[in-house]
């Protein structure tokens, strides 16, 4: 099955701030890739599909990039509501699928 | 507006099944556009893809769980459900039902709540 690491595992920063999580793939997945956040107790929430497309109601500061093995969402100004954890999921030659291990974002 | 809530015992015995039922209110499972999946995320850990079903009945399952598990359509094609035998303590985890999206990046674009399942004596 194809791995997909994230990276970093957690991290903090300011209301405001430009947030960039990795997430990269043990082998080419094209643009198969999906990204989810997900607060404690609560429903995961799909953001982006296809790698860099916006989920309809999904707020402008979140954004995706990358195709074959490496893939970034961003966060363009974090705010409060932001905190949780983020996971990519690939899906190239479903089945299977597999998601990365998560980013832990947090407020500074 | 599509919804999902997962339902079934919250506490499952070693060695026995565990049974969930997905609950789909302002849509329906029979359609040939979604695959319709389960989910879970054991204590402190990430998520993992246990299985998806096509509305013809077409299944497919994680392979480290393929002897284990079972997902069908209930009577009604407004529920799908999940069967795991044999559970042990590392099935211990919040398991989410979703709506899968045919095709591209295979994204699951609808979720519930989840359910936790705890596996002890």
């Amino acid at each position: 099955d194809i791995q997909m690491t994230q990276s970093p595992s957690s991290v903090s920063a300011s209301v405001g701030d430009r947030v960039t999580i990795s997430c990269r793939a043990s082998q080419d997945v094209s643009t198969w890739l999906a990204w989810y956040q997900h607060k404690p107790g609560r429903a995961p929430q799909l953001l982006i599909y296809s790698a860099s497309y916006l989920q309809t109601g999904v707020p402008s500061r979140f954004s995706g990039s990358g195709s074959g093995t490496h893939f970034t969402l961003t966060i363009s100004s974090l705010q409060p509501e932001d905190v949780a954890t983020y996971y990519c999921q690939q899906a190239k030659d479903f089945p299977p699928l597999t998601f990365g291990g998560g980013t832990r974002v947090e407020i500074k | 507006q599509l919804q999902l809530q997962e339902s079934g015992p919250g506490l499952v015995k070693p060695s026995e099944t565990l049974s969930l039922t997905c609950t789909v209110s302002g849509g329906s499972i029979s359609t040939t556009t979604y695959y319709w999946g389960w989910i879970r995320q054991p204590p402190g850990k990430g998520l993992e893809w246990i299985g998806s079903l096509y509305y013809n009945g077409r299944t497919y399952y994680n392979s480290s769980l393929k002897s284990r598990v079972t997902i069908s359509e209930d009577s009604s094609d407004k529920q799908f459900s999940l069967t795991l035998s044999s559970v042990t303590a590392a099935d211990t985890a919040i398991y989410f039902c979703a709506r899968q999206e045919f095709g591209g990046s295979w994204h699951f674009d609808s979720w519930g709540q989840g359910t936790l399942v705890t596996v002890s004596s």
